[in-house]
């Protein structure tokens, strides 16, 4: 099956710090989604992004399909930014997605 | 909408015990999910269903059964639990937009405890 595997694993920030996350796979794919996880367990959608780049706010994606990595960029970081933000991959099926192991962000004030 | 819920919230089974955990979204998606996730593990699929009638198992199936009857309803049950089996489980739905993007939505979680 298709592996995932997102770096750095662990990542603490001051306030106001950019960041930079990566995803990378092991074969091709027709589906990558981010996630953020809040303190409190909450999974929530941020980009739908198989290939190309989109921006939301002060978070912005880029995936280079041919090359099997995606980015997520983080900038002017908050404290409510914190969590763990998962990368998911899917080939085809619908409702089938293969996650990463996650990058714990902590944003200390 | 309520999106995407999930009961009971947290449960406490002992070893050998049955119990049903209940998904219910009011989406109209076509595409449910469910996934566990254990500490250091990100999430892990379990099941999932592409439409009512049609389900398939993901990387983790074992000692899990579902079924949709509905569109709405995608119910994991747990046969005979196992301390194995103490874990968070998320469910989720998504639907196949006009520009093919597919996108899910997750459920709050339900907390469980296998002693």
């Amino acid at each position: 099956g298709i592996q995932v595997e997102q770096s750095p694993p662990d990542l603490i920030l001051q306030e106001g710090a950019n960041s930079t996350l990566r995803c990378n796979f092991s074969d091709s794919v027709n589906n990558l989604q981010w996630f953020h996880q809040n303190p409190w367990g909450q999974l929530i959608n941020l980009f739908y992004i198989p290939s190309g780049t989109k921006q939301n706010g002060r978070l912005s994606a880029t995936t280079v399909a041919t090359e099997r990595y995606s980015l997520l960029y983080i900038s002017s970081s908050q404290t409510t930014d914190s969590g763990v933000y998962f990368c998911a991959v899917g080939r085809n099926q619908g409702g089938k997605l293969i996650f990463g192991q996650g990058t714990e962000l902590s944003v200390k004030p | 909408n309520a999106g995407v819920t999930q009961t009971p919230k947290f449960q406490v089974l002992k070893t050998g015990q049955s119990m049903t955990l209940q998904c219910a979204q009011d989406m109209n998606h076509e595409y449910m999910s469910w996934y566990r996730q254990d500490p250091g593990m990100g999430l892990r699929l379990i099941h999932y269903s592409v439409g009512a009638g049609i389900t398939d198992q993901g990387e983790v199936p074992n000692g899990y059964n579902v079924s949709r009857s509905t569109t709405e309803d995608f119910p994991l049950r747990l046969l005979s639990a196992a301390p194995s089996q103490t874990s968070v489980y998320f469910c989720a739905s998504s639907y196949r937009a006009g520009d093919n993007q597919e996108t899910q939505y997750f459920g709050p979680g339900t907390r469980l405890l296998v002693l």
